[in-house]
This record gives structure tokens, sequence and C-alpha cells, in this order.
């Protein structure tokens, strides 16, 4: 497609509820970022992907979220048993490459609310 | 640890008056630097980047930043702000290491400028 999709747009899920979010990149890039987009605190780098496999994973902030990438495109982001402190904008974003010149594109996220 | 500081978290203008906003970055290694933009309801997109070479970066809008070394800093400027600048603006540093790009972003600053 012509940018990064994401969906749903908006997830609102009850606590302890499993939610999973969908990233679609640019066609052809083959780096995919996932970012978190907390209510005054920026935008915290969650996991990065080169083509299937994920080099970075410090990002997660618990062994409840998880994220898969398959065929070097479509990256889901898995979070079990949501908690309220889960609920904020989800990001993804994708490039060309790795290198350091690769700009980043970003998708319009997924606003999850966990109730 | 790689942080990136904004100093303003809210902003309030007028249209036609000046505009600065801060950003310093610890980091002692090679850095790239960028400016984001958030209008709302719409994606996140980038406004310039600082790769190298002139530290006086113009970007669209009439948006421009300055990149000095000594300071760690990476100020966002627009000598007369309109008011369909009103948006969310991000600074971000990459810190290329391990082999990859990790894009580490600011708390953000909302601008409010009123006609």
């Amino acid at each position: 497609g012509a940018g990064v999709s994401q969906s749903p747009s908006n997830k609102v899920t009850e606590k302890g509820k499993d939610v999973e979010l969908r990233c679609d990149p640019i066609s052809g890039h083959t780096a995919l970022y996932w970012y978190r987009q907390s209510l005054g605190q920026g935008l915290e780098f969650l996991i990065y992907f080169q083509g299937n496999s994920a080099p970075d994973k410090s990002g997660l902030p618990s062994d409840r979220f998880s994220a898969e990438r398959t065929g070097g495109s479509v990256s889901t982001l898995t979070i079990q048993r949501t908690q309220q402190e889960d609920s904020a904008v989800y990001l993804c974003a994708s490039s060309w490459g790795q290198g350091e010149f690769n700009e980043q594109f970003f998708g319009p996220g997924t606003r999850l609310t966990v109730l | 640890a790689q942080s990136v500081s904004q100093h303003n978290h809210h902003v309030i203008l007028s249209e036609a008056a000046s505009l600065e906003l801060g950003c310093n970055y610890s980091y002692g290694g090679t850095v790239n630097l960028f400016w984001y933009v958030q209008y709302p309801g719409q994606h996140l997109q980038l406004l310039l980047k600082y790769f190298s070479g002139d530290p006086l970066v113009k970007g669209i809008k009439g948006f421009e930043a300055e990149f000095i070394k000594s300071k760690f800093s990476f100020n966002l400027r627009k000598p007369s702000v309109q008011w369909s600048d009103t948006a969310e603006y991000f600074c971000a540093v990459i810190m290329f290491s391990g082999g990859y790009n990790k894009l580490i972003f600011g708390a953000g600053t909302r601008l409010a400028v009123h006609p």
C-alpha cells in the first residue's frame, strides 16, 4: 500500500483479556518497529524487526507483550492479560532497511483502552 | 542512559510570533537527529532531519533546526507561526549501535497557535 496501515484504529477491552494489534508496513520495507505513545510520555520503543527476526526485544515492557512478523511483511503485537497501564496508542513504523539514513514512516496507530 | 529531553511540554503562541522548541540529547556517539510533527488526527510525519554537514537544517513549512554538538542540542525554530502549525512536535535521535537503529523520542511539545 501507499503507507503504513494499522488495525484496528481503536480497541477497547476489559482488563485481563488478550488483544492483537496488526501492522502492514510499506511494501518492500524490510525493517519494522513498534512504539508505544502514552499520554505525556512521548514515544517508547518496543521492538524492532529486520525481516522476520527481532534482534532487539528489550523495549517490551513485560512478558505479557510479544510480537511476530511473518513473510517479512505483516506484524502483530500481542498483549496478554491486559492491564489498565497498557492503555496507550501503539504505533508501527517501517523503513527500507536498517542503515542509519533510512527514514522511518509511521502508521496512524491503534488506540488501546483497557477498562 | 540514552535520552532526549524537550524542555517545553505546552507552548501557546499567537499567529506571527516566533517559535523555538528546545531539544537536548544525552549520547556521546554519532547521532542523527530528527523533528517529527503530529497534526491533530494525523500520522506522525518527518519535519526535518540532520545527518551531517551544515548544522543548520531547513525543513518543510518554514521550519529549521540547528545542531549544536557542544551543547548536545537540536532546537526547532520558525520565525513566524501560523494557526496551522498547531500540533505536537517530537524531537528524536537515532542511536546506531549493535548493528541497528533505535529512534529515541522526547516527550513531545504541544503547540497551540491562536489566530
